[in-house]
């Protein structure tokens, strides 16, 4: 199947920094979707991307939808300890129905 | 309030004795996709439904069956548990179409199986 190559793998960071995160996957992919994911609960959707070069922003997070369609990004500004969780990339390639998550990234926020 | 939901959250079982973990949702989406989550893998997709009676297999579909009877309900079936299949179950739903919005899948609250 598809690999979705999500980085880092995990992240401590102080309270306030900002926060960066990419994905890259083998082939093309027509939508990219960040996800949080906190513990004993189901993944959120944070932000969805459908078009190659796409900058999404909801609230203090930032997504991209890289101009390859191979990659996407996702920032977050100013982080505060709710945004400590698991944080997913998917997408759909462009072969189908079926969706691809990454390995994910856990971030702490240290107060 | 739309939701996914899955029965049970919480199951232990032995190896080979048929179990069915359900999911319903109701937002009245045509698509419902259920996954396996594992420690350093992310979620696999294990089988998805376009709409009623189609399914079609993810990733990871060995050992698993589906049925999609209804539009509400995607149930999946183990016939014959192993320990390899102890995990972290999500069933998800999505509308169907090509729009924005479209590809946004809601995710129920899992469901964790063990296999002894």
């Amino acid at each position: 199947g598809q690999q979705l190559n999500q980085s880092p793998q995990s992240m401590f960071i102080q309270e306030g920094e900002d926060v960066s995160m990419n994905c890259t996957s083998s082939s093309i992919f027509n939508t990219w979707l960040w996800y949080k994911q906190d513990p004993g609960e189901g993944p959120v959707l944070l932000i969805a991307l459908y078009k190659a070069g796409e900058l999404t922003s909801n609230g203090r997070l930032t997504a991209q939808f890289g101009i390859t369609r191979k990659d996407s990004f996702l920032n977050i500004s100013a982080s505060i300890p709710s945004d400590v969780g698991i944080y997913f990339c998917a997408g759909e390639p462009n072969t189908g129905n079926q969706f691809y998550f990454g390995t994910g990234t856990s971030l702490t926020v240290i107060p | 309030e739309a939701q996914v939901t899955q029965n049970p959250r919480y199951l232990i079982t032995v190896t080979g004795k048929k179990l069915t973990v359900t999911c319903s949702q109701n937002m009245n989406h045509e698509y419902m996709s259920w996954y396996r989550q594992d420690p350093g893998l992310g979620l696999r997709q294990i089988y998805y439904s376009m709409n009623v009676e189609v399914t079609d297999k993810g990733d990871v579909p060995e050992g698993y069956k589906v049925s999609r009877k209804e539009k509400r309900n995607f149930p999946l079936i183990l016939e014959s548990p192993s320990p390899n299949q102890t995990s972290l179950y999500f069933c998800a739903s999505r509308r169907n179409g090509v729009d924005r919005g479209s590809y946004e899948q809601y995710f129920g609250p899992g469901t964790r199986l063990t296999v002894t």
